[in-house]
């Protein structure tokens, strides 16, 4: 589904560089989230944002920062790799009708810290 | 703390053969409950999704799942697998308690379905 694009879609990178991932969205959706996938945990909830103006922390935001540069544009920034953040990366949006929320989901980085 | 639990971390069926996979979650209030498949190499997409209503859902690809509320749980179903149906299955629920807004995915159920 095209219409969430993440970049780059693999990376590796040593120890202590800075990474960002970068989220672009054409749904017009004002929610964005950033997850990670390890096998055996599913995905954990890195940051997520309901508008330009809102930023939240996820249940694992440590050694992570994000920005919401326009509704459609969300990042995600290593700033010190270590090699635990190893890992697949998503993006996501979401359609927030009031009632429900079903997610859109990127294709995914894959991540590997040296 | 709010959860989501998937205890069937890897399922091997035969074509043709009935599956169920259980999910189940722990939280009081409303919730909206939500099945994404993530196909080999690919990202997850929606399955089908509950909120409110017939507790009997039918998603996509002849799957379904009932939320049965007495027992918090969320279990897909799919009379016949096929072999294109192997990929990794997410149970995931919406809740929001004191103003705070969850999202939680439980740890998958890979399913590999042999032809």
């Amino acid at each position: 589904d095209a219409d969430v694009t993440q970049t780059p879609r693999n990376r590796i990178t040593k120890t202590g560089k800075r990474i960002m991932l970068e989220c672009s969205q054409t749904k017009g959706h004002d929610r964005m989230y950033w997850y990670r996938q390890d096998p055996g945990l599913g995905l954990r909830l890195i940051y997520y944002s309901f508008d330009v103006k809102d930023i939240n922390k996820g249940e694992i935001s440590d050694g992570y920062s994000v920005s919401r540069q326009a509704q459609a544009k969300f990042s995600l920034s290593l700033e010190s790799a270590i090699p635990n953040q190893t890992a697949l990366y998503f993006c996501a949006t979401s359609d927030f009708s009031g009632i429900t929320d079903t997610q859109y989901f990127g294709p995914g980085t894959r991540l590997t810290v040296l | 703390a709010q959860s989501v639990s998937q205890h069937n971390h890897h399922v091997i069926l035969s074509e043709a053969a009935s599956l169920e996979l259980g999910c189940n979650y722990s939280y009081g209030g409303t919730v909206n409950l939500f099945w994404y498949v993530q196909y080999p190499g690919q990202h997850l997409q929606l399955l089908l999704k509950y909120f409110s209503g017939d507790p009997l859902v039918k998603g996509i690809k002849g799957f379904e799942a009932e939320f049965i509320k007495s027992k918090f749980s969320f279990n897909l179903r799919k009379p016949s697998v096929q072999w294109s149906d192997t990929a990794e299955y997410f149970c995931a629920v919406t809740a929001s308690t004191s103003g705070t807004y969850k999202y939680i995915f439980g740890t998958g159920t890979r399913l590999k379905v042999l032809a």
